[in-house]
């Protein structure tokens, strides 16, 4: 059974910041990973798949990269609305997430 | 536009059964998988059950497994999550969700139903 760790827990930025999310595979899954947004009270919304393909609607300041064990969701400059938990997946298997707070 | 609405939740007795709706609109609903996806109070994601496009493919989390059962009508566009033998850590809200036919991602959701197992 495939592990995915997200690190950081939490991460406190400010709007206009680079973030940088991490998510770590315990064996590879090749590029099979996408990432997603929640916010409270809301379902989550598919951001990225296949590690680095951008879904209908997305905007370009989020990005992925990463293959095998090791990636990133990048977000260039964040908006308020960024503000939310970021889950990563490989098929069947979520991440436990990463909370993006306002510093 | 794609809609997918769960109903069916609620509160239920440990040991008793429930069944899960989700109502697809807007899209093809024969052409794609569906999945059902579960989320403890204030925990993080589960995936619970995947079906194929006609029916003919399913799978379980290993924590449901013999107990839930995930079927589909592609004549009324519906999913369906038959659970038994619920237990207090299956109470979460329950989210279906769309395949996007690359991967099992999961690109539209529903508002997702509350789950409560409780005596």
């Amino acid at each position: 059974e495939i592990v995915l760790t997200q690190s950081p827990a939490t991460l406190s930025l400010s709007p206009g910041e680079r973030a940088a999310l991490s998510c770590r595979a315990s064996q590879s899954v090749s590029n099979s990973l996408a990432w997603y947004q929640q916010k409270p009270g809301q379902a989550p919304r598919l951001l990225i798949y296949d590690a680095s393909n951008r879904a209908t609607g997305i905007p370009a300041r989020f990005s992925g990269s990463g293959s095998g064990t090791d990636f990133t969701l990048t977000i260039s400059s964040l908006e308020p609305e960024d503000f939310a938990v970021y889950y990563c997946q490989q098929p069947y298997t979520f991440g436990q997430g990463t909370r993006l707070e306002i510093k | 536009q794609v809609q997918l609405a769960e109903s069916g939740g609620g509160v239920v007795q440990p040991g008793r059964s429930l069944r899960l709706s989700c109502a697809a609109s807007g899209f093809n609903f024969g052409v794609y998988g569906m999945h059902w996806v579960r989320q403890a109070p204030g925990k993080g994601l589960e995936w619970v059950a995947v079906i194929g496009h006609d029916g003919s493919h399913t799978d379980y989390a290993d924590s449901v497994k013999g107990r839930f059962t995930i079927s589909r009508d592609n004549f009324k566009n519906t999913l369906y999550l038959q659970m038994s033998s619920l237990r207090a850590e299956d109470t979460a809200v329950y989210y279906c969700g769309r395949d996007l036919n690359r991967g099992a991602y999961f690109d539209y959701w529903g508002q997702g139903t509350l789950v409560t197992v409780s005596s």
